[in-house]
């Protein structure tokens, strides 16, 4: 599987925009990004994916660069309920593989 | 959105029983669902792929005779910790893939204290 990298933790403060950031230098071409968030003492929670193009959804946007080479999760204002480990995992979705491997992730606190 | 559940939430037991975990995906079909298992301060660690009516898939080094699977419908997936022991307690995980999403989703997780 392709490996990411992502810092060990970042902190922001509320309601300020929050970046994300993830390398992924070895991607392929079919690897999808997928991004999930853990809470503390709670699963993963789905926050978004895509593959080459950027994506916005309710939650978050994923801004994915030109070579792929790197993608970055924009939370657009950031709450309290934001602060979690946050997760970027290369998914090849060909032959039906539908496993995540998950990394260290990154350790998002939101400071009042 | 897709919404699946575990139950239960939390369980101590014993050395040397065994505990059944129960996975459910409540408002959709899954054919494959997966287990995880994370220690405290650690990532999550992907122990079998659960196949609707077909034998699970370990991930290396997970022993498939201690950690039962068993995927009997399309919205159920059991996790049974056989002769649990101490070094068993741990947050146990489970996902369910949604095919026309592509994508897990993840249950709350079972807290498994061991005695």
């Amino acid at each position: 599987d392709a490996k990411t990298t992502q810092p060990n933790s970042m902190e922001s403060n509320e309601e300020e925009p929050v970046h994300l950031p993830c390398n992924h230098s070895t991607i392929s071409g079919t690897d999808y990004i997928h991004w999930y968030r853990q809470l503390p003492s709670q699963g993963p929670e789905y926050v978004i994916h895509g593959l080459t193009s950027n994506v916005n959804n309710r939650m978050a946007s994923l801004a994915i660069a030109e070579d792929r080479k790197s993608s970055t999760l924009i939370l657009h204002r950031a709450t309290l309920r934001d602060a979690a480990v946050y997760y970027c995992i290369l998914r090849d979705p060909r032959g039906s593989n539908y496993k995540l491997t998950f990394g260290k992730g990154t350790l998002l606190t939101v400071n009042p | 959105g897709a919404v699946v559940s575990q139950h239960p939430s939390w369980v101590i037991c014993k050395s040397g029983t065994s505990v059944k975990i129960e996975c459910r995906s409540l408002d959709f079909q899954a054919t494959t669902m997966f287990w995880y298992r994370q220690f405290p301060k650690q990532s999550l660690m992907l122990m079998a792929t659960s196949n609707e009516g077909s034998k699970a898939t370990y991930e290396q080094g997970v022993e498939k005779d201690k950690f039962l699977i068993n995927h009997a419908s399309l919205t159920l997936s059991t996790l049974t910790v056989t002769s649990a022991h101490p070094e068993d307690s741990s947050f146990y995980i489970c996902s369910a893939f949604r095919q026309d999403t592509d994508t897990q989703y993840f249950g709350p997780g079972t807290r498994l204290t061991v005695l």
